[in-house]
């Protein structure tokens, strides 16, 4: 398997564009977490799905950010308009209920730098 | 949320020495589990222990809980110049849902020849 897939892995814009991080599980994993990494607040939950639900948003900062899975092949990840606060690393990962263990398969990270 | 607090902050030791880092939680746990994090890239899961277990070897590494005292320690023995990396504890709550992981603050270690 190619593991949790994310593109673009580095993306820079322009405070107020609208940027979109796209993500692909692990075939056969039935959930998809997204995170965001900084020095100032470490790795933090965002949102998560279940069969393509979302069940847990709690963690998205604010309105401007939106998450979809339209399948359970592929997720994305949508900030607009941007700003510069937003420049972090976002992760995706994916595991399956199917196992016993609650590991977290985690993508390669797209590095988003808003200026 | 819960976080967990992991000491030391950062760790620089040579090759072959044993290496310990610390994780600090403040509620009840399911599991804590330890990640990996080569710089820039993604975590690694590494091991998991659950609330039930004192302690769990896996190859070179030793995770201990201790859930009276809301820690756990990860041990790497004889280290290797590959092992340079942040580590990362991670907690699944014992109430809602058990999906949902909370990460640490991380250990940076970097394992010198």
């Amino acid at each position: 398997d190619a593991g949790v897939i994310q593109s673009p892995r580095h993306e820079v814009t322009e405070m107020g564009q609208e940027v979109t991080l796209r993500c692909k599980p692990i075939s056969g994993h039935d959930y998809l977490f997204w995170y965001r990494q900084t020095m100032m607040r470490g790795l933090e939950l965002l949102i998560y799905f279940n069969n393509n639900v979302p069940i847990d948003d709690s963690g998205m900062p604010e309105d401007r950010f939106s998450a979809k899975m339209p399948n359970a092949s592929f997720s994305t990840l949508k900030i607009q308009p941007s700003e510069p606060r937003d420049s972090a690393v976002y992760f995706c990962a994916s595991r399956s209920s199917k196992t016993v263990l609650y590991e977290q398969y985690f993508g390669p990270g797209t590095r988003l730098t808003v200026t | 949320s819960q976080q967990g607090e992991e000491d030391p902050q950062a760790l620089s030791i040579q090759e072959g020495e044993n290496a310990t880092m610390n994780c600090s939680y403040k509620t009840s746990i399911n599991n804590l589990q330890w990640y990996r994090q080569n710089s820039g890239r993604g975590l690694v899961h590494l091991i998991l222990i659950r609330s039930n277990e004192r302690e769990k070897h896996s190859g070179r590494l030793r995770v201990t809980l201790d859930t009276s005292k809301k820690s756990s320690s990860l041990l790497i023995t004889a280290s290797r110049a590959a092992d340079t990396a942040s580590y990362f504890c991670a907690m699944t709550p014992n109430t809602g849902t058990a999906s949902k992981l909370t990460f640490g603050t991380g250990t940076r270690l970097q394992v010198t020849l």
